[in-house]
């Protein structure tokens, strides 16, 4: 079974500040994937990034960044220069044998002008 | 804009009512779930159709009734609600029938439901 733990439940940055959203995985699969989905208040869920267990090579998209550690079993999302169209409520989540997604409870973050 | 188009945006029903909730994708895309999201929560798995056939009915009420017509539409009925099942009601499409084959799950806005 898979398992997701974002300890920040909310995040209130200025705008240009950078940000990072912490993401803690638990799992006894040796193939998984690991997901950031973001929601803004019109409720739909925007895929991010997807990332299998075998790469553990940081990505870089734009404003994005995500940092993958299997020693530490994270998964954190940094967005440098935030802006307020950033403000959201973003989700990390893991799939593994079981094939669904597996949500974490989520963070909110809100980027103030 | 979403590629997943999700109808009636809200919904208000009393207990004793029968509706549905309407979602439609024109991706070609072979899998579409139900989720079920309360407010401050993550979304929650409720139904996963694979090729038109449910595939995945995680232990859900019977007073909610998927039904997927075609590989483009989905529906969910919905009949003797109780307070408690007020949520957001999201559906996704994908290509393969999980996140793991597919990488990707395109999410409606959303289907808001209020239970009188």
């Amino acid at each position: 079974a898979q398992k997701v733990t974002q300890a920040q439940t909310e995040i209130s940055v200025v705008e240009k500040e950078d940000v990072t959203l912490d993401c803690v995985y638990e799992t006894r699969d040796t193939t998984y994937y690991l997901f950031w989905y973001k929601q803004p208040p019109s409720g739909e869920l925007v895929f991010l990034i997807r990332r299998n267990s075998f790469d553990e090579q940081n990505e870089i998209s734009g404003r994005y960044s995500w940092n993958f550690q299997k020693s530490t079993s994270s998964f954190n999302f940094t967005i440098t220069a935030s802006q307020v169209v950033d403000s959201a409520v973003y989700f990390c989540a893991s799939a593994g044998s079981a094939r669904q997604l597996t949500f974490g409870s989520g963070t909110q973050l809100t980027v103030l002008p | 804009d979403t590629e997943v188009t999700q109808t009636p945006k809200h919904l208000v029903m009393g207990m004793t009512n029968k509706k549905s909730l309407k979602c439609e994708q024109h991706m070609g895309h072979r899998a579409m779930y139900w989720y079920k999201q309360k407010a401050k929560k993550p979304p929650e798995l409720m139904f996963v159709y694979s090729y038109e056939k449910l595939s995945i009915n995680e232990s859900v009420p019977s007073r909610f009734s998927p039904e997927c017509p075609n590989s483009s539409l989905l529906n969910l009925h919905l009949h003797a609600l109780q307070p408690e099942d007020s949520a957001l009601y999201l559906c996704a499409s994908s290509q393969g029938q999980g996140a793991i084959d597919t990488g990707e799950l395109f999410f409606g806005e959303g289907s808001r439901l209020t239970v009188l």
